[in-house]
């Protein structure tokens, strides 16, 4: 199975802050790899996905790099909504597998 | 717009079975990568199946052969069945629909499944 792992686990910043949370993939990925969004008590929302294409709706300050096994998300200019927690996801290979988590929080 | 709507979850003692559906709106089950991903209490994302446009499936190994994924296409649901349920399959479970890649574009509000005696 291909391990996704994500860091920082969690980090603390402020509105207005650059956040950069890095994905590395056991294996290579080509661009088969996808970033969510997920808030407490709510269902994942899809955010990047072929790694740096943005899903429709999603802000611009959201973006995503990377390529082979290291991968970027990147928020320009975090917002009060972006509080929450991201992961990663690759679908280059069965099984399907997601990163642990990075969760955002208010600094 | 689209919608995923699942269903039936629900408190199950071990050993016991359970039928989810997933109610989609605004997309067509039978052409898309239509997956069960669930979440347990507290902890992060594990995808555990996909069936594809032309009906293939694919199982994570913590499932294969107790959890059967299929669809209704008369009905635009996708549905999951769950026998030999265990402690560890308590989660939250959604279903998630993509029409491109093996991956989630869209998500159900998901249903709780609770596995306890």
């Amino acid at each position: 199975d291909i391990q996704m792992t994500q860091s920082p686990s969690s980090l603390s910043a402020s509105v207005g802050d650059r956040v950069t949370i890095t994905c590395r993939a056991s294996q290579g990925l080509d661009n088969a790899l996808a970033w969510f969004q997920q808030k407490p008590g709510r269902a994942p929302k899809s955010l990047i996905y072929t790694v740096s294409s943005l899903q429709s709706g999603v802000p611009s300050r959201f973006s995503g790099s990377g390529s082979g096994t290291d991968f970027t998300l990147t928020i320009s200019s975090l917002q009060p909504e972006d509080f929450a927690t991201y992961y990663c996801q690759q679908h280059r290979h069965y099984p399907l597998t997601f990163g642990g988590g990075t969760k955002v929080e208010i600094q | 717009e689209v919608q995923l709507v699942e269903t039936g979850g629900g408190l199950i003692q071990p050993g016991g079975s359970l039928r989810l559906s997933c109610a989609a709106s605004g997309l067509t089950v039978s052409s898309n990568y239509m997956s069960w991903v669930r979440q347990a209490p507290g902890k992060g994302l594990e995808w555990v199946s996909i069936i594809y446009g032309g009906g293939n499936t694919n199982y994570a190994d913590s499932v294969k052969g107790r959890f059967t994924i299929s669809r209704d296409n008369s009905k635009n649901t996708l549905y999951f069945q769950m026998n030999g349920l265990r402690a560890e399959d308590t989660a939250m479970y959604y279903c998630a629909s993509s029409s491109t890649y093996a991956t989630f574009d869209y998500w159900g509000q998901g249903t709780l499944v609770t596995v306890s005696s």
